[in-house]
């Protein structure tokens, strides 16, 4: 089965510390891409990568990191510099063209408490 | 600045009616526009996309959008809904003369709710 894999489906944090949501796909996907989501709101993009050990800040990067050491791996760690980090986080892939379409994973829902 | 609206937070349609889902966008060149679906708890699923060519996209369960460049608009179409494309829909764009990556910018989203 070819996809995207994002795990935990939920998880829950105390303030202060930092959590690494991660994502993996097996779809030889050059670029990777993740949102955040908020209720009422569209999807905004935190960091994307469109080749191995390079990425670049979207448009909500602060209190983010990521890291691309593999083609298939590209996980996100929320720090604690995050001051909302309660949201549900999204990450894509796309062949890396710019007519491409970009395909999601499930989803990780984090709650701050 | 590019923008994409979807104007109707809510859409209700009866069981077997037409349904639309209404996108208008705001960019510079010539856009792909692409429309998601999203289901309760789960990742986007992609519908279906317009590039070039004819203005009728068809995509997946029987969905369909229409390009119009001079309304600059991409609504998406259904002739008869079911109560399962009861979900949230999202309209997306990227303007290729704008950004050399492949950013989308992306409505707000739109919930659809089909009544039996």
């Amino acid at each position: 089965d070819g996809g995207i894999t994002q795990s935990p489906k939920y998880l829950f944090r105390k303030e202060g510390q930092n959590v690494t949501l991660s994502c993996e796909q097996n779809l030889n996907h050059d670029a990777m891409y993740w949102y955040r989501q908020d209720p009422g709101q569209g999807l905004r993009l935190i960091y994307y990568s469109q080749i191995v050990n390079d990425f670049q800040k979207g448009d909500i990067a602060e209190g983010y990191s990521v890291s691309r050491e593999k083609k298939e791996s590209f996980p996100l760690t929320v720090t604690s510099a995050q001051k909302n980090p309660t949201a549900f986080y999204l990450c894509a892939s796309s062949i890396g063209q710019e007519r491409d379409t970009q395909y999601f994973g499930p989803g990780t829902r984090l709650t701050v408490l | 600045a590019q923008s994409v609206a979807q104007p109707e937070d809510q859409v209700n349609v009866a069981e077997g009616n037409p349904l639309t889902v209404k996108c208008t966008y705001s960019v510079s060149g010539n856009p792909y526009l692409f429309w998601y679906v999203q289901y309760p708890n789960r990742g986007l699923q992609f519908l279906l996309k317009y590039i070039t060519g004819d203005n009728l996209v068809k995509g997946s369960y029987g969905f369909e959008a229409e390009f119009n460049k001079s309304q600059t608009s991409f609504h998406l179409k259904k002739p008869s809904a079911l109560v399962s494309d009861s979900a949230l829909y999202f309209c997306a764009v990227r303007d290729p003369q704008e950004y050399s990556n492949y950013q989308l910018i992306w409505g707000a989203g739109t919930k659809l709710i089909i009544k039996p």
